[in-house]
């Protein structure tokens, strides 16, 4: 079955420590994002890509990077520099911008902690 | 920035009742979307509705939106228990990025 895959799905960070989240998908989409959710909060985009080796920044890229070498791969790094990384992170994705009105597809997200 | 605003923030009803969920937004869009996600997992999309339409059916939901307001609303009809999770409103301007709500929490009782 097609899906989005991330992982781990619990994950600790000390301080200091830049640690980096998964997200693999096999639906062949081209566009990739991902999600910061904190409770009673919704969620909040951090970066985006539309196309292999391209990414943009969202709403709340600071303390966070990625990296798009494949399409079906999208990491997130959360650096030390983000100091309140404790929340619950998304990745979705969508066939292909930017023809417009197409749903995202979610993986089932990585709850990260501090130590 | 969160654009769309879901209300009520929480409600509970029985098993069999509708429930209805409303979405409020600021600014113009291309379409609006409704997700739901369960306790702990990635969200799951139910149903999409485009600027120029008003209403749109799927199985039990009935969602309607109306621009002049900047409003949505999602009907669940005869709910049942596993319809229990939060439910989200997004919206998407053209640009392929979606604005999230902060979400309702929906209770059904068995």
């Amino acid at each position: 079955d097609g899906g989005i895959t991330q992982s781990p799905k619990y994950l600790f960070r000390k301080e200091g420590q830049n640690v980096t989240l998964s997200c693999e998908q096999n639906l062949n989409h081209d566009a990739m994002y991902w999600y910061r959710q904190d409770p009673g909060q919704g969620l909040r985009l951090i970066y985006y890509s539309q196309i292999v080796n391209d990414f943009q920044k969202g709403d709340i890229a600071e303390g966070y990077s990625v990296s798009r070498e494949k399409k079906e791969s999208f990491p997130l790094t959360v650096t030390s520099a983000q100091k309140n990384p404790t929340a619950f992170y998304l990745c979705a994705s969508i066939p292909s911008p930017p023809r417009g009105n197409q749903p995202q597809h979610f993986g089932d997200g990585t709850r990260l902690s501090i130590l | 920035s969160q654009q769309g605003e879901e209300d009520p923030q929480a409600l509970s009803i029985q098993e069999g009742e509708n429930a209805t969920m409303n979405c409020s937004y600021k600014t113009s869009i291309n379409n609006l979307q409704w997700y739901r996600q369960n306790s702990g997992r990635g969200l799951v999309h139910l149903i999409l509705i485009r600027s120029n339409e008003r209403e749109k059916h799927s199985g039990r939901l009935r969602v309607t939106l109306d621009t002049s307001k900047k409003s949505s609303s999602l009907l669940i009809t005869a709910s049942r228990a596993a319809d229990t999770a939060s439910y989200f409103c997004a919206t998407e301007g053209g640009s392929e990025k979606l604005v999230f709500g902060k979400g309702m929490k929906l209770t059904v009782n068995p």
